[in-house]
C-alpha cells in the first residue's frame, strides 16, 4: 500500500495564532514531501517541496516565514502556519513521493487535505 | 515551460457510456505522466500512470494513453458508474529543477444513474 496520513482533518484558529499541520507517510519512506493548498473548485498549487534532512524548496510568492516547513525524518513532514490570518483559510494537501527502491518508482501519494478556517 | 492544459472542465455521461480526459503538456523531456481522482472533501487519489516508455496502459476500466511526438495524453474510463463521478486530474513531471509534478486544471466528471 502507499498510504498518506493528515492530522488534523480539520482546524479553527482566530487571527494571530499558529497552526501546525503533520503529514505521514504511513508504509513507505519519503525523502521528497510537498505541500499543497486549494481554493474551491481550483487546482492544485504547490507551495513548498520539503526533503528531508534540508531546508524546504519555496515556490515564488510563497512566504517561508510565513509558512514554516519541517521534515524531520523519512516519513514525517509538519507544515506550521504561523500568525495566520483569513486570507490563510483553505484547503492544505500534502504528498509524499514513494523512494526509489525495489518497490517505489517515485509515485507521489497524496494526504487526505486539512481544512483551516481562521476567524 | 511549465504548463498543462486539460480539456473539458466538465464531462457529463450516463452510467455505461465512456468518458475521456484529454491533456496537453509543454516539457518535452517530461517521462512520468500521472492521474488522480479527487472526491469533494477529500485529498487526491493516484489512479493510473504511464511513463514515456509505453504508449499505453490499462487497468480493469480505466487505460491512459501517451502520444510524446504530439505531447498528449489522455484518460479513458469505461462502463462508467456514479462512483466515478469526482474531479480528474492530469499531471506531468517536470524535468527541469525539483521534479516537481505539474497539475492540470481538472475535470468534473459527473455520471448520471
Amino acid at each position: 500500500g502507499a498510504v498518506v496520513s493528515q492530522h488534523p482533518s480539520r482546524v479553527i484558529c482566530k487571527s494571530g495564532t499558529s497552526v501546525k499541520i503533520e503529514c505521514r507517510s504511513l508504509d513507505f519512506q519519503a525523502t521528497t514531501m510537498f505541500w499543497y493548498r486549494q481554493f474551491p473548485k481550483q487546482s492544485l498549487m504547490l507551495m513548498a517541496t520539503s526533503n528531508e534532512g534540508s531546508k524546504a524548496t519555496y515556490e515564488q510568492g510563497v512566504e517561508k516565514d510565513k509558512f514554516l516547513i519541517n521534515h524531520a525524518s523519512l516519513t514525517l513532514s509538519t507544515l506550521t502556519v504561523t500568525s495566520a490570518h483569513p486570507e490563510d483559510s483553505s484547503f492544505y494537501i500534502c504528498s509524499a513521493r514513494k523512494d526509489i527502491t525495489g518497490q517505489g518508482r517515485g509515485e507521489q501519494y497524496f494526504g487526505p487535505g486539512t481544512r483551516l478556517t481562521v476567524t | 515551460g511549465e504548463n498543462v492544459e486539460q480539456h473539458p472542465s466538465t464531462l457529463s455521461v450516463q452510467e455505461g457510456d465512456s468518458a475521456v480526459i484529454k491533456c496537453t503538456y509543454s516539457d518535452s523531456a517530461s517521462n512520468y505522466f500521472p492521474w488522480y481522482k479527487q472526491e469533494l472533501g477529500k485529498g487526491p487519489q493516484l489512479i493510473i500512470d504511464i511513463r514515456s516508455n509505453v504508449g499505453e496502459k490499462k487497468d480493469q476500466r480505466i487505460a491512459v494513453t501517451l502520444n510524446k511526438t504530439a505531447k498528449h495524453f489522455s484518460l479513458h474510463i469505461t462502463e462508467t458508474q456514479p462512483e466515478d463521478s469526482a474531479v480528474y486530474f492530469c499531471a506531468y513531471l517536470f524535468s527541469g529543477g525539483y521534479n516537481k509534478l505539474i497539475f492540470g486544471a481538472g475535470t468534473r466528471l459527473a455520471v448520471h444513474p
